[in-house]
Formats: structure tokens, sequence, C-alpha cells
């Protein structure tokens, strides 16, 4: 069974960089998109970007020029980095399994709940 | 990007009713639409992809349709479990978005 798990700080100060990471046990990159996707109170499901197993990206434009996915398949991982984060960014961040044509976001991580303070 | 409503953002519905759940998107997507369960404290869930083919382990209850800008979620029979919030979500183009929820509760 697939399942996927992030990790990283639950507390960011105001301006620094946040980082995730995301740990795929059960199966394989190959063949699939991997995303993240956040959940906050005022902005509700909000798409950020995904990677490809083959290191390619696409990242939301609303988030773009603070946004880097990057991927070791070696280690069944995927990160995330925000920077210059502000309270805006305070929310419950998922790395999800995307699987194409038709899409399909399955399986979720159970969330990492990001809070930005100082 | 393509901006996603739902209606109603909330229900109250009683076990065994059939409940209806609609999104619309700004522009059209084909049959290009999800619809995820969410349940408090817990990540989303498939149910719905490609508008109307049900994901695998998901009951027969719920079923979707649509294409183009209008779309519908229904569950035929609620169930206990089935109190939760739904969203839709565009697949047709980046950055996928997704509707705002419909929140479905107990009477």
């Amino acid at each position: 069974q697939v399942q996927l798990q992030e990790s990283g700080p639950g507390l960011v100060k105001p301006s620094e960089t946040l980082s995730l990471t995301c740990t795929l046990s059960g199966g394989s990159m190959s063949g699939y998109y991997w995303s993240w996707i956040r959940q906050s109170p005022g902005k509700g499901l909000e798409w950020i970007g995904y990677i490809s197993f083959t290191g390619t990206t696409y990242y939301n434009p609303s988030l773009e020029s603070r946004v880097t996915i990057s991927v070791d398949t070696s280690k069944n991982q995927f990160s995330l980095k925000l920077s210059s984060v502000t309270a805006a960014d305070t929310a419950l961040y998922y790395c999800t399994r995307v699987t194409g044509h038709p899409e399909r976001i399955d399986p979720w991580g159970q969330g990492n709940l990001v809070t930005v303070s100082s | 990007a393509i901006q996603m409503t739902q209606s109603p953002s909330s229900l109250s519905a009683s076990v065994g009713d059939r409940v209806t759940i609609t999104c619309r998107a700004s522009q059209g997507i084909r049959n290009d639409l999800g619809w995820y369960q969410q349940k408090p404290g817990k990540a989303p869930k498939l149910l719905i992809y490609a508008a109307s083919s049900l994901q695998s382990g998901v009951p027969s209850r719920f079923s979707g349709s649509g294409s183009g800008t209008d779309f519908t979620l229904t569950i035929s029979s609620l169930q206990p479990e089935d109190f939760a919030t739904y969203y839709c979500l565009q697949d047709y183009n980046y950055p996928f978005t997704f509707g705002p929820g419909t929140k479905v509760d107990i009477k």
C-alpha cells in the first residue's frame, strides 16, 4: 500500500524559508507526478506545484517566485521549499501523488501544519 | 486560473437521504474534474475522477456527472460515515484549482 509522510518543522519565522520533505513508502516514484497542496482557513485548498520523477516541475504562478520542489528518487523523497514566508503561508501542507491521464490525486499524506510566527 | 464554485456551501441531511452537490467552472474543462471527501482532521480522499469514474474502493452510492462547466456529485443514500466536506477539483489545466467546499452535516 502506497503511503506518503510529510516531515519538517511546525514553526517558521517570518521572512525565513519553509522546508518540508515527503517520504514515499510501499511504491515507486517512477511514472507519477508528486505534488504539494496546502490548506488554510482563509484560502481553502491551494495547489502549490508538482515535480515528475524525472525532475520536471510546475509551480502555481501565485507562488512561483518563492517555491522550489525537488526530488531524490534514491531515497523515495521529494521536498518543498517556500522562501520569504509570511503569516499568510500558515497552513496544513500535504504531499500527494498525481496519476496522469486521467488525473487522480491519491494518496495524500496526513499533512504537516506549519505556522509562521516570530 | 480557472475559478471553481460549489453550491450549496453547506447542507443538513438525514441518513438515507439523497444528496446532490454542484460544482461550476469559470470556463469549459471537458470532463477534467474530481471530487474529494475530507473528514475532520484527515486529508482529502479521492472519490470520483474524470467527472464520473468511481475511484477503486469507493462505495457505489457515490456518483458524478457533468461536463463542460457544470458538474454534480450525488450520494444516493447518505450513510453516517458520509458526513464530511466535499471539494471539487479541476484538473483541466495548471494550476489545478479546488472549489470552496460543501459541508454535509447531520440534520
